[in-house]
């Protein structure tokens, strides 16, 4: 099964850039796609296709995607910010995989 | 509004069974697939199952074939999750997400979800 490997937390001080990782064998040949979920809320997209944002998104949300490992940056990092983030794709051996999740924290 | 709201959680001692329903407004639910994914307590998202949008076709997590069973009522707009001999690990919030329509791969509309517990 594909497995999508994640830091379990990150944290950054207001105003700075957080980067979050997710790597898998040769994740760059797919599709990855970003949640926010925010506790005791539903995910919420941020990403999806690597790079694109869904409308409501703040640009200061983008993501990267190849070799072994794809990034969600996050510039300008706010207070609200703080949330826990995951990636997905879908693996035609495993259908749709998420990543072990990484818990951002705003200083 | 565009939503969707589940329904349906509560406890229920192991072996037994439950079902689940998602109601799906402010769109055209038909023209979606969709989904439902679990959330342990503490723990990460986990894919559970997806139906196509005329409900011919469906799909399932290891974990949970020949257990649960995934159907749709376009007529009601209402996706459903038919879960047989229920286990401890079974216990989690259990979200319906809809993927974008002729865009499988991702989820752009998650409702807020429901809680199984499976407990004696």
């Amino acid at each position: 099964s594909y497995v999508l490997t994640q830091p379990p937390s990150v944290s950054v001080a207001p105003g700075k850039t957080a980067r979050i990782t997710c790597g898998g064998n040769n994740i760059g040949s797919k599709s990855v796609h970003w949640y926010q979920q925010k506790p005791g809320q539903a995910p919420v997209l941020v990403i999806y296709y690597d790079s694109d944002r869904p409308s409501g998104i703040p640009e200061r949300f983008s993501g990267s995607n190849s070799g072994n490992t794809a990034t969600l940056t996050i510039s300008r990092v706010e207070a609200g910010d703080e949330a826990d983030y995951y990636c997905q794709v879908w693996d035609s051996s495993s259908d749709h995989v998420f990543g072990t999740g990484t818990k951002v924290t705003v200083l | 509004e565009v939503q969707l709201v589940e329904s349906g959680g509560g406890l229920v001692q192991p072996g037994g069974s439950l079902r689940l329903s998602c109601a799906a407004s402010g769109f055209t639910f038909s023209s979606y697939w969709m989904h439902w994914v679990r959330q342990a307590p503490g723990k990460g998202l986990v894919w559970v199952s997806r139906i196509n949008s005329d409900g011919s076709s469906t799909s399932y997590a290891d974990s949970v074939k020949g257990r649960f069973t995934i159907s749709r009522d376009n007529a009601k707009n209402t996706l459903y999750l038919q879960m047989n001999s229920l286990r401890a690990e079974d216990t989690a919030v259990y979200y319906c997400a809809r993927a974008p329509p002729t865009d499988y791969w991702y989820f752009d509309l998650w409702g807020r979800g429901t809680l199984v517990t499976v407990s004696s």
